[in-house]
């Protein structure tokens, strides 16, 4: 199975700051990566497939990045709506396989 | 808009069985290939099972492989899990999701699978 970890597990950071998180694969998934955000006791939504085409209606402030083994999602400038769990997800084999996941909280 | 609608959820007994169901509309549904994800109390997000748009071809994690089918009726807009011999360890939200086989693209609310006597 591919392993996906993220990093950092969780970021502290103040509306209006620019975000990265990291997402590395075990082995090379080509762009066939996945991201997603999802807040306390709802349903993860899809921001970004392929790396880093934005899925329709997600604002441009999200952007994502890599290929091979080693991805990033940004946060250009945080707003107060984006405050959640985000996860990297590869679609290059199965089983399909996530990351553990990135809380982003308020400083 | 697209919704999608899980029922079924509940107390399963371990070594028992359950069936979880998924209605889908605003699309589609026989366009589409579907999948089940769940998410254990307070942790990731784990795939289960996936299955084409036809349900001609299904898909499952090693975790649940044997224990656990996937369907579908097109007819009905409906996709389904049958989970048998359940563990401790399928405890979960489990959320149906429209699947383009690389990405979750849709997801539903998800329903709580508790197993424990």
């Amino acid at each position: 199975d591919i392993q996906m970890t993220q990093s950092p597990s969780s970021v502290s950071a103040s509306v209006g700051d620019r975000v990265t998180i990291t997402c590395r694969a075990s082995q090379g998934i080509s762009s066939w990566l996945a991201w997603y955000q999802q807040k306390p006791g709802k349903a993860p939504k899809l921001l970004i497939y392929a790396a880093s085409t934005l899925q329709s209606g997600v604002p441009s402030r999200f952007s994502g990045s890599g290929s091979g083994t080693d991805f990033t999602l940004t946060i250009s400038s945080l707003q107060p709506e984006d405050f959640a769990t985000y996860y990297c997800q590869q679609g290059n084999s199965f089983p399909r396989t996530f990351g553990q996941g990135t809380k982003v909280e308020i400083k | 808009e697209v919704q999608l609608v899980e029922s079924g959820g509940g107390l399963g007994q371990p070594g028992g069985s359950l069936r979880l169901s998924c209605s889908a509309s605003g699309f589609t549904f026989n366009s589409y290939a579907m999948s089940w994800v769940r998410q254990a109390p307070g942790k990731g997000l784990e795939w289960v099972s996936g299955i084409s748009d036809s349900g001609g071809s299904t898909f499952y994690a090693d975790s649940v492989k044997g224990r656990f089918t996937v369907s579908r009726d097109n007819s009905k807009n409906t996709l389904y899990l049958q989970m048998n011999s359940l563990r401790a360890e399928d405890t979960a939200v489990y959320y149906c999701a429209r699947w383009r086989t690389r990405e979750f693209e849709y997801w539903g609310q998800g329903t709580l699978v508790t197993v424990s006597s």
